[in-house]
């Protein structure tokens, strides 16, 4: 099976604009969740999705958005970026949407704001 | 909210020596994961742990879940240089059922001297 896919792997963008992130999980997988990961703050938890619905939801400010496709394809959505968003996105994705905690990272988007 | 501490923060061993490391909570889990990460590549999940007291091998590396619920440990025997990289304690960020948002601690690093 093929793993889960971020694209693009990397991105630059200034300050004040958006950028959309996009991420398939490994097939058969339903639910997809992303992560932000920077030095100084770790991996933390944005969102989670599952059948097109956000269920769970990290301590984020609303310029961090999501959404899922039918086909549980997942982008998530950066609007007036500030420099403090740089960072690692991760999308990930697991393979029901019932009591299973496990898992399965993408290589991520490395987006830089300047 | 629910904080994993990890340590040691990093280490620095030769290879073929066995590896030690921790991670523990102020809050109960009822799930732990163990993860690696390679520079440049998300990370990817080595061991799932869901019954206290639990000890689940993968090939050199092998995990507990403490008896307390507050904590985990993973060994990992006869280090070898591709084990080097960040090890990740994770565990649900709610303490319901479903596939909630992880909780990650700030890592492990692991370096192995020729």
């Amino acid at each position: 099976k093929a793993g889960v896919t971020q694209t693009p792997r990397y991105l630059i963008k200034t300050r004040g604009q958006q950028v959309t992130l996009s991420c398939s999980p490994i097939s058969g997988h339903r639910s997809v969740s992303w992560y932000q990961q920077t030095p100084g703050q770790g991996l933390q938890f944005l969102f989670e999705y599952f059948s097109e619905t956000q269920r769970n939801k990290g301590n984020f400010p609303g310029r961090f958005s999501g959404r899922q496709f039918s086909n549980s394809r997942s982008e998530m959505n950066v609007s007036t970026l500030e420099l403090g968003d740089s960072a690692l996105y991760l999308c990930a994705s697991s393979p029901s949407g019932t009591v299973t905690y496990e898992q399965y990272f993408g290589p991520g988007t490395r987006l830089t704001v300047t | 909210g629910q904080q994993l501490n990890q340590s040691p923060q990093s280490m620095f061993i030769q290879e073929g020596e066995d590896v030690s490391m921790n991670c523990t909570s102020s809050s109960i889990f009822n799930t732990w994961l163990w993860y690696k990460q390679d520079p440049g590549e998300g990370p990817v999940l080595l061991i799932a742990l869901y019954k206290a007291g639990e000890l689940t091998s993968n090939g050199r590396l092998t995990a507990q879940f403490g008896i307390t619920r507050k904590d985990s440990f993973l060994n990992i025997s006869a280090s070898i240089p591709s084990d080097v990289g960040i090890y990740f304690c994770a565990g649900p960020l709610l303490s319901g059922g479903g596939a909630d948002g992880l909780t990650f601690g700030k890592g492990t690093h692991l370096i192995i001297q020729p």
